[in-house]
């Protein structure tokens, strides 16, 4: 019964590859997250949808884009893949009514690109 | 902007011994909110603590305490009598009410070790 699922845990590709990651959440929360944690450990925000809306977008190149079929559903498509996309990237979620509550975290996606 | 940092990329502490895991803050929202987590080496964000701006009692959880002193913006992790298990990545983050949509923003981490 994980909180918060993100699958696979591992991936291995070669650049120019198109690639997904799945995000499923079983909290009920309203809000969904993507950050990516670079070599040094940094975690930086990607996308967040809101009852499946996207309310924000850091600068992130085109080539990743968020898709929600429904609120505990959030996938991560990459396009192109380049050799700095290697990271590990992290789904959450929360309570967007709630802004004191803590982020929910997936276990984690490690991406390695060839 | 909000901004987070952690001053102490690494940290040693002693088997049943106390350690402060500092944290300082930037923001110009008056109600915000202060978490840590931890990531083992296993990989996964775990959430520790949090504090609201407006909380006049420090937070606690078990052997997790919160040292908050909001003029100084400063938001310290307090572990007591560490375990071994503690050994771990630490990260201070915040969330603002106001035009952040929920975000958590987060510091750089420390790397606390514990030493038997």
């Amino acid at each position: 019964d994980t909180a918060v699922s993100q699958t696979p845990k591992y991936l291995v590709t070669q650049m120019g590859n198109d690639k997904s990651i799945k995000c499923e959440q079983n909290l009920g929360h309203d809000t969904m997250y993507w950050y990516k944690q670079d070599s040094k450990k940094f975690l930086k925000i990607m996308f967040s949808y809101n009852n499946k809306e996207l309310i924000i977008n850091e600068t992130v190149p085109n080539r990743f884009s968020p898709k929600s079929p429904d609120k505990a559903h959030l996938n991560l498509h990459i396009n192109s893949l380049e050799l700095g996309d290697s990271a590990v990237y992290f789904c959450a979620s929360s309570q967007q009514t709630q802004p004191h509550s803590p982020l929910h975290f997936g276990n984690g996606t490690r991406l390695t690109v060839t | 902007a909000q901004k987070i940092t952690q001053t102490q990329p690494g940290m040693f502490v002693q088997e049943k011994e106390a350690v402060t895991l500092d944290c300082t803050y930037d923001t110009s929202d008056q109600s915000y909110g202060l978490f840590w987590y931890k990531q083992p080496s296993s990989g996964e964000m775990i959430f520790l603590i949090y504090q609201g701006s407006y909380d006049e009692q420090n937070a606690t959880e078990g052997r997790y305490s919160l040292n908050f002193q909001k003029a100084r913006k400063s938001a310290n992790l307090v572990i007591s009598a560490s375990q071994l298990g503690d050994s771990a990545m630490y990260f201070c983050a915040m969330r603002g009410l106001a035009g952040s949509q929920g975000n958590l923003i987060f510091g750089k981490g420390t790397k606390l070790s514990v030493k038997p």
